[in-house]
């Protein structure tokens, strides 16, 4: 299957910085990229749709200015979570699918767990 | 929002057991997918099921799909301890399958 890679794995932050999370399609063009947040022992909930060349689709409650998302090749979309703080503390993950349409399989990367102090 | 809602929301089982787990939606769908998520690790797709279809199998797994009663279940036959993990649905919806909506997910023990 196809291969989503997503860097880095784990991170441990100071509240306050900003933290950039990669998401690279390896060997498969992405035109749209998503990113998905998980907090222990609950399901994935979509936080937005990271669209090449053009500005990312947020989903309701996930606020844009914190959650920066730019996707600025057709193998690469980045997640920056501006300004931590501890309850941003979560597990982040991206998936990508090779082919446009319906009916796709989604690929996911390995996930990041963030961890704000 | 959810759409999945699985059931049980915890299994265990003794190796060599069959592994039943549900899933509900409520909207119109494309596709189901099934996926597993061992510990604290990204998820492995393991089945996809369009709206069309009433049953797929692959390998040890076999899926059904009720579009009539918005359900969908994941057979795992002859589990084995390395089956331990967590399995989510989730449904391509209507106007973008890409974008899926999961559900909260069944957490699998399969006792050696």
């Amino acid at each position: 299957g196809a291969v989503v890679s997503q860097h880095p794995s784990r991170v441990i932050c100071k509240s306050g910085t900003s933290v950039k999370i990669e998401c690279r399609s390896l060997d498969f063009q992405a035109t749209t990229m998503f990113w998905y947040r998980q907090f222990p022992k609950q399901s994935l909930m979509l936080m937005a749709t990271s669209n090449e060349g053009s500005k990312a689709t947020y989903e309701q409650g996930v606020e844009k200015d914190k959650f920066l998302i730019n996707h600025a090749s057709l193998t690469l979309s980045t997640l920056t979570v501006t300004s931590a703080h501890p309850e941003d503390s979560s597990f982040y993950i991206c998936s990508a699918s090779r082919d446009a349409g319906l009916n796709t399989e989604a690929f996911f990367g390995q996930g990041t767990r963030l961890t704000v102090v | 929002s959810q759409q999945g809602e699985e059931d049980p929301q915890a299994l265990s089982i003794q190796e060599g057991e069959n592994a039943t787990m549900n899933c509900s939606y409520k909207t119109s769908i494309n596709n189901l997918q099934w996926y597993r998520q061992n510990s604290g690790r990204g998820l492995v797709h393991l089945i996809l099921i369009r709206s069309n279809e009433r049953e797929k199998h692959s390998g040890r797994l076999r899926v059904t799909l009720d579009t009539s009663k918005k359900s969908s279940s994941l057979l795992i036959t002859a589990s084995r301890a390395a089956d331990t993990a967590s399995y989510f649905c989730a449904t391509g919806t209507q106007g973008g399958s890409e974008k899926l909506v999961f559900g909260k997910g069944t957490k699998l023990t399969v006792n050696p």
